[in-house]
């Protein structure tokens, strides 16, 4: 049982490039979200998917989408990264009902140049 | 916006107990406490959480005020590894979401 994980690890990019970011849940947890931190700050809700098929913008989701590929898996993408966009990247997921912890992944620290 | 107060930092010495506040005066009745940390380097991690009454798992404790606009997450004897950031989150009813401030600096001195 794996948790929360998410590829790659670090990246850096330069201005104007894309990616993609990976997360990926074994847990049969509904709900997932992508949140983003930067240096001295909490986390911020980038997007969050509250089930399979669907997905919501969160507190900052300008420059962001998400694709909810199926019930483990929920991908953000950056389409063309800006130095704004340096930050970690954690993504979460949470059963639901009455269960209110969620756990997080590892984290994607990402510099964009 | 569900806002909680948290002080900046505090500081511990091992085995001995931490209470850590946090203020939420603007709660309404079905807004939860939760309450995460997150060590250095790594995700947030879940600790506790409480809607009106005490509540006490394996590693904390969480004291909610009467009035509910204050809430204390109590560490019955710090250990090194409780050094970490405490975040005091209020959500809304049945919400998952959910929005972190800055959060408290945990030192603990051996």
């Amino acid at each position: 049982n794996a948790g929360v994980t998410q590829t790659p690890k670090f990246q850096v990019l330069k201005t104007g490039q894309s990616m993609t970011l990976q997360c990926a849940q074994d847990m049969n947890h509904n709900s997932m979200y992508w949140y983003r931190q930067d240096p001295g700050m909490g986390l911020r809700l980038i997007y969050y998917s509250a089930s399979e098929g669907t997905t919501d913008k969160g507190e900052v989701p300008n420059g962001y989408n998400v694709s909810r590929l199926n019930k483990r898996e929920f991908s953000l993408r950056l389409e063309s990264a800006a130095p704004s966009q340096t930050s970690v990247y954690f993504c979460a997921s949470i059963s639901g009902g009455t269960s209110y912890e969620q756990y997080f992944g590892p984290g994607t620290r990402l510099t964009v140049t | 916006d569900a806002k909680t107060t948290q002080p900046n930092s505090m500081e511990s010495n091992e085995e001995e107990p931490v209470h850590l506040p946090c203020n939420h005066s603007t709660i309404s009745g079905t807004d939860y406490i939760h309450w995460y940390r997150q060590l250095p380097s790594q995700g947030p991690e879940y600790v506790i959480h409480g809607l009106t009454s005490n509540v006490n798992n394996r590693m904390a404790s969480l004291a909610i005020a009467e009035d509910r606009k204050s809430s204390t997450l109590i560490l019955h004897r710090a250990t090194l590894r409780d050094a970490a950031v405490y975040y005091c989150i209020r959500s809304r009813g049945s919400n998952y979401k959910l929005t972190f401030g800055k959060g408290t600096l945990l030192t603990v001195n051996p």
